[in-house]
């Protein structure tokens, strides 16, 4: 069965730490991709990857970056959180060319006080 | 700008009853739409989609409209069950570019 795994569920940072968002998907997907989902704002896409070491920015990406160093991960990073940043995060992987549709993560509920 | 609109943020419709979600879309390269579900606290989960060579897809109790010359399609759902409540968002694509959301309606199954 095909798989995104995210590596938490719920987090809950102070103010001013580093966060770092794991995403590991299964599939030889080559796109990945970050979002965050707030209420009536669906989901928004914050940085996306069509290979390894490749990244482009996405519609909100101020305060994130993302690292890809293999195929199969894609890490979400948090330099500095700000309590605007609570947030449900969700990764999600697809085929290269001609998408689909994207599989994804079951989402980190991330909480910033 | 949005490209993919679903102006309904909520519904609610009677158990055994038809669900339409609505949605449109702005940019005539979409030509391909799917709709996902989401539950509280998981990740969305594919449900349905359709090309745009056709202007019908249908897979169980749900089907899939489209009409490309209004850049509209449409989700319903019957007969209508407790455990389509949830959050369903409209997604538009074209050729190698990345899929765009809509902001998602939340779907309520009264009994």
């Amino acid at each position: 069965d095909v798989k995104v795994t995210q590596s938490s569920r719920y987090l809950v940072k102070r103010t001013g730490e580093k966060v770092f968002l794991e995403c590991v998907q299964d599939m030889d997907h080559e796109n990945m991709f970050w979002y965050r989902q707030d209420p009536g704002l669906g989901l928004r896409l914050i940085y996306f990857s069509y290979d390894v070491k490749m990244k482009e920015k996405g519609d909100i990406p101020e305060g994130y970056s993302v690292s890809r160093e293999k195929k199969e991960r894609f890490s979400l990073i948090l330099e500095s959180t700000s309590t605007n940043q609570t947030s449900m995060y969700l990764c999600a992987s697809g085929r290269g060319g001609r998408t689909y549709g994207y599989t994804f993560g079951s989402g980190t509920r991330l909480t910033v006080v | 700008d949005q490209q993919v609109k679903q102006n309904s943020p909520s519904l609610s419709v009677q158990e055994g009853r038809i669900s339409i979600l609505n949605c449109d879309y702005t940019n005539s390269m979409f030509d391909y739409f799917l709709w996902y579900k989401k539950y509280p606290a998981e990740g969305p989960t594919f449900l349905i989609s359709i090309s745009s060579i056709k202007d019908k897809n249908e897979d169980g109790r749900f089907t899939v409209f489209l009409n490309k010359s209004a850049k509209h399609l449409s989700l319903h759902i019957v007969p209508s069950q407790p455990g389509d409540s949830a959050v369903y968002f409209c997604a538009a694509g074209g050729g190698a570019s990345k899929i765009i959301f809509g902001s998602g309606t939340r779907l309520s199954i009264r009994p």
